[in-house]
C-alpha cells in the first residue's frame, strides 16, 4: 500500500497559518495526493486534493513540490474548529484507486 | 439534506447474531464504499461499489457482504457477528473513483 509519513502531532496558534506537511516518496506519475481530516467523533472529511500543480479551495491549499515527493497542506488562518487529525494519502491506480489511510497528524489548536 | 447518511447510528448485539447497516447518499454520487475504523483508530477500506457493480474488496471476512439495490443505496449485512467486529463502520461516496469521497457520520457498532 502507498506510504506516507507524516508527524504524530502538530500544534498551532489561532488565527494563525497552519503548514502540515507529508513526505510521500514512492509516488508514481498517476498517484493523486489527497489530503482528509476528522474531527472527534465524526467521519473523515475531505479537504483537497492535487496532482501536480498547487491548488486552492475554501478549506485549504495544498502546495505540492516540484518532484511530487512531498506535499504541504496549508491552513491560512487556524480556527479551534480546525483541531483534528489530518491524513495524508496517496491514491494509487496499481491499488485500484483506493484510498489508504495512514495514522495522520493530530493538530491542536491553542486559543 | 444529509449528504450520506447511515442508520443506525449505534448497534449492540450479541456474538453469533446478524445485523446490516443501511447507507444512502443523495449527491448523485456514482461510486460508494465502506470503511472500517477499529479501536486504534485506523480506517481501513473494505468495499467499494461503481455504479452497483463490486470494485473492490478487501481481505475481509465472507460474512460481510454489501449490497448495493441502486445507486444511491450501499448497506452492509454482517453475519455470525464476533467480538473483532466491534469498530466504527463509514459509508462514503464520491463521483468518481479518482474524486474526493463524502463520508456519513459512522455506525458504532459493539459486539458483546
Amino acid at each position: 500500500d502507498a506510504k506516507t509519513t507524516q508527524p504524530n502531532s502538530m500544534e498551532s496558534n489561532e488565527e494563525e497559518p497552519v503548514h502540515l506537511p507529508c513526505n510521500h516518496s514512492t509516488i508514481s506519475g498517476t498517484d493523486y495526493i489527497h489530503w482528509y481530516r476528522q474531527l472527534p467523533s465524526q467521519g473523515p472529511e475531505y479537504v483537497i486534493h492535487g496532482l501536480t500543480s498547487n491548488v486552492n479551495n475554501r478549506m485549504a491549499s495544498l502546495a505540492i513540490a516540484e518532484d511530487r515527493k512531498s506535499s504541504t497542506l496549508i491552513l491560512h488562518r487556524a480556527t479551534l474548529r480546525d483541531a483534528a487529525v489530518y491524513y495524508c494519502i496517496l491514491q494509487k491506480k496499481s491499488s485500484g484507486d483506493k484510498l489508504t489511510f495512514g495514522t495522520g497528524t493530530r493538530l491542536a489548536v491553542r486559543p | 439534506d444529509t449528504a450520506v447518511s447511515q442508520t443506525p447510528k449505534y448497534l449492540v448485539t450479541q456474538m453469533g447474531n446478524d445485523k446490516s447497516i443501511k447507507c444512502e447518499q443523495n449527491l448523485g454520487h456514482d461510486t460508494m464504499y465502506w470503511y472500517k475504523q477499529d479501536s486504534k483508530k485506523f480506517l481501513k477500506i473494505m468495499f467499494s461499489y461503481n455504479n452497483k457493480e463490486l470494485i473492490i474488496n478487501e481481505t475481509v471476512p465472507n460474512r460481510f457482504s454489501p449490497k448495493s439495490p441502486d445507486k444511491a443505496h450501499l448497506n452492509l449485512h454482517i453475519n455470525s457477528l464476533e467480538l473483532g467486529d466491534s469498530a466504527v463502520y463509514f459509508c462514503a461516496s464520491s463521483p468518481r473513483i479518482t474524486g474526493g469521497e463524502f463520508f456519513g457520520p459512522g455506525t458504532r457498532l459493539t459486539v458483546l
